[in-house]
């Protein structure tokens, strides 16, 4: 069964400063796994995506993170904050299956950044 | 707009009485997904299609809600007998996956939000 855990509910950075959101995750195969954002009032929007290719993939918005097996977690960095990335994270896994699984997604992790 | 549609964007219905939304996905996606999100937790799985095929429910899903897809295009979500702790924002996404490459990333339409009163 698939899952995910997002270690903390909120995260305050100052802007200018690095950004760090973390997410395990559990998964009986080789997973599929994503980093969506929701700004207030807004839709859900992919920042990035990890589908097993390189394991530090490039997102949006200078976003990355790191895909580790051996660790299971795939962490959302940013090196530098900006004040609009205040908004909420999610964190997405999805076994591969034979078509891919449903998304399952973690409880997320909103984002403040004081200026 | 070529993104996936979802009508109408808001709803409100007395307790008790039935609702439908529809979801339009983006052209060709051959998954499609529900979700339901109330304030401040995350999108909670009911249940997707590949194709026109229903594949999961979620458990937690009553009888109350059904869902279809059929021809594997637009999809309807309706609730029966509709009670207070219904009232959420439903989110409608669409994909296209493709034998043993699983998932592609899904995009996710704005949304319906329904407050039953």
């Amino acid at each position: 069964a698939q899952s995910v855990t997002q270690l903390d509910s909120h995260v305050s950075v100052s802007e200018g400063t690095p950004v760090l959101l973390r997410c395990n995750y559990s998964s009986s195969y080789s997973p599929s796994l994503f980093w969506y954002v929701q700004h207030p009032n807004k839709g859900l929007q992919l920042l990035l995506k990890y589908t097993s290719a390189a394991t530090l993939v490039k997102g949006i918005n200078g976003f990355e993170a790191e895909f580790k097996k051996s660790e299971t977690s795939f962490h959302l960095t940013k090196p530098s904050a900006h004040m609009s990335d205040a908004a909420e994270y999610f964190c997405v896994v999805s076994d591969k299956g034979e078509y891919g699984n449903k998304l399952v997604f973690g409880a997320g992790t909103i984002l403040r950044v004081k200026s | 707009d070529t993104g996936v549609s979802q009508d109408p964007r808001h709803k409100i219905t007395k307790r008790g009485q039935n609702v439908t939304f529809r979801c339009d996905p983006i052209s060709e996606h051959n998954r499609l997904y529900w979700y339901r999100q109330t304030l401040g937790q995350g999108p909670e799985f009911l249940t997707y299609f590949q194709n026109e095929a229903q594949l999961e429910k979620s458990r937690l899903l009553s009888d109350r809600f059904s869902a279809e897809r059929p021809k594997g295009s637009f999809s309807t979500l309706e609730i029966q007998r509709t009670e207070q702790g219904d009232s959420a924002m439903y989110l409608c996404a669409s994909s296209l996956t493709s034998l043993h490459r699983g998932n592609t990333e899904a995009f996710f339409g704005q949304g319906t939000r329904l407050t039953v009163v």
